[in-house]
């Protein structure tokens, strides 16, 4: 598609519950990239990949936090054992490419909701 | 690890006064992005900088990025309501191509009409 999709658009979870997030980027889009924009509206890049393979993972939780980009599906986020300050709108975006001069192409975002 | 500080936190204008936002790196950029996120938005590709010194417009708005690639700011000529949002750079260290982008906290612009 010509934009990045991201669903749902809301999820509400129990603390200690799990949470998965998806996203399609636009097609022919090499890139994937996960933010996470807390209230203060500071974005912390999570991690990102070229095609099905992580490319930069450093701003990644190590103990809750997974992410995939499988071949024909939606990349997806997962936080396992969800906590309070997980609550956050969770961004993903799409590039053609990392070269100079390359946009990142944000999707609508999932916002989550820890109770 | 890199810091990309922007300033002001918020701004309040009247319609048609102007608007400006500094973004300040803690190590030289091989490149900068401005975004513009609306209320309950995502963020939107306004521009990239590339090059020393680079000024870019783009109808009312100007950008810049410094002589030593650290500093970047965004000029807003009579600004208009339809400005309002949050307005945040990114910067890309130089050797990491295009990723991480590190985002500053963003400048929230209102507009009183």
């Amino acid at each position: 598609g010509e934009e990045v999709a991201q669903t749902p658009k809301h999820l509400v979870r129990g603390e200690g519950q799990k949470a998965k997030l998806y996203c399609a980027p636009i097609k022919g889009h090499s890139y994937v990239f996960w933010y996470q924009q807390v209230l203060k509206n500071e974005f912390k890049f999570l991690i990102s990949f070229q095609n099905e393979n992580v490319f930069d993972e450093t701003g990644m939780p190590k103990e809750r936090f997974s992410a995939k980009c499988l071949p024909n599906s939606p990349c997806s986020l997962e936080i396992q054992a969800t906590k309070l300050e997980d609550s956050a709108v969770y961004f993903c975006a799409s590039s053609q490419s990392t070269g100079p001069g390359q946009p990142q192409h944000f999707g609508d975002g999932t916002r989550l909701s820890i109770l | 690890g890199q810091q990309v500080m922007q300033i002001p936190q918020y701004q309040h204008v009247q319609e048609g006064e102007d608007f400006t936002t500094y973004c300040n790196s803690s190590t030289t950029l091989s490149n900068i992005q401005w975004y513009k996120q609306r209320p309950g938005g995502h963020p939107v590709f306004l521009i990239q900088l590339v090059k020393s010194g680079e000024v870019k417009k783009q109808k009312r708005l100007t950008f810049q990025f410094g002589e030593a690639k650290k500093n970047s700011s965004l000029h807003i000529t009579a600004t208009q309501t339809t400005d309002v949002g949050t307005y945040f750079c990114a910067g890309t260290r130089i050797g990491s191509g295009n990723t991480p982008l590190v985002f500053g906290k963003g400048t929230r612009l209102s507009v009183i009409a």
